[in-house]
């Protein structure tokens, strides 16, 4: 069972250059996340979505944007890269948002620099 | 959803039972405690979580007193893997699965 699989896991960006993180996730989870965590802080919801076709904002989503056109993936796309989206990117899911079902499932992460 | 309060570090000796405590005194009937941890350079990883009974699984033990203001996970026989950052977290009914992690605390196991 791969869980919540994410790539690339290391990237590096050149100001205003674009790119998308592919995440899929292979236990038939209803809902998916992205969360970005700079140095030392928490963790922040980029995007989330409820199932196929349905996406929504989260706390910090300038910058990028996300697609759900299958229960499995959900890739977040960057467009013109700035420096202050240097983070690690962690995608997630979950079958509810409702506890107690609501246990999320993280990938490893991947790590973006941007120059 | 309530906020918690988490001391930033604590030591505890390999082997040893670690106790971590989670202040949580503004949590309302319908909000369950939950616990993640991340390991340096990894996602968050689910440990456990409750609403009002003590709780335990193959990872870890939660306690949770009696007017639920509190609560203490317990790792039974700590081991040098298990140093990372414990998250407590208070989660209703309305979440959006938007987890507020907060800073944790910070444990070290030692040899």
């Amino acid at each position: 069972n791969a869980g919540v699989t994410q790539t690339p896991k290391f990237r590096i960006l050149k100001i205003g250059q674009s790119m998308t993180l592919q995440c899929t996730q292979d236990m038939n989870h209803n809902y998916m996340y992205w969360y970005r965590q700079d140095p030392g802080m928490g963790l922040k919801l980029i995007y989330y979505s409820v199932g196929a076709g349905i996406t929504d904002k989260g706390e910090v989503p300038n910058g990028y944007n996300v697609s759900r056109s299958t229960t499995e993936d959900f890739p977040l796309r960057l467009e013109l890269a700035a420096p202050s989206q240097t983070s690690v990117y962690f995608c997630a899911s979950s079958y509810f948002t409702q506890p107690p079902g609501n246990t999320i499932y993280f990938g490893e992460g991947s790590w973006l620099t941007v120059v | 959803d309530a906020k918690t309060t988490q001391p930033p570090s604590m030591d505890c000796a390999e082997g040893r039972a670690a106790n971590l405590p989670c202040n949580h005194s503004t949590i309302s009937g319908n909000e369950y405690v939950y616990w993640y941890r991340q390991i340096h350079s990894q996602g968050p990883q689910y440990i456990i979580h409750g609403l009002k009974n003590n709780e335990t699984n193959e990872m870890a033990s939660l306690i949770i007193t009696e007017d639920r203001k509190s609560s203490t996970l317990i790792l039974p026989h700590a081991t040098l893997r298990d140093t990372a950052v414990y998250y407590c977290i208070v989660i209703g009914g309305g979440s959006q699965g938007n987890l507020i992690f907060g800073k944790g605390t910070k444990l070290s196991v030692k040899p």
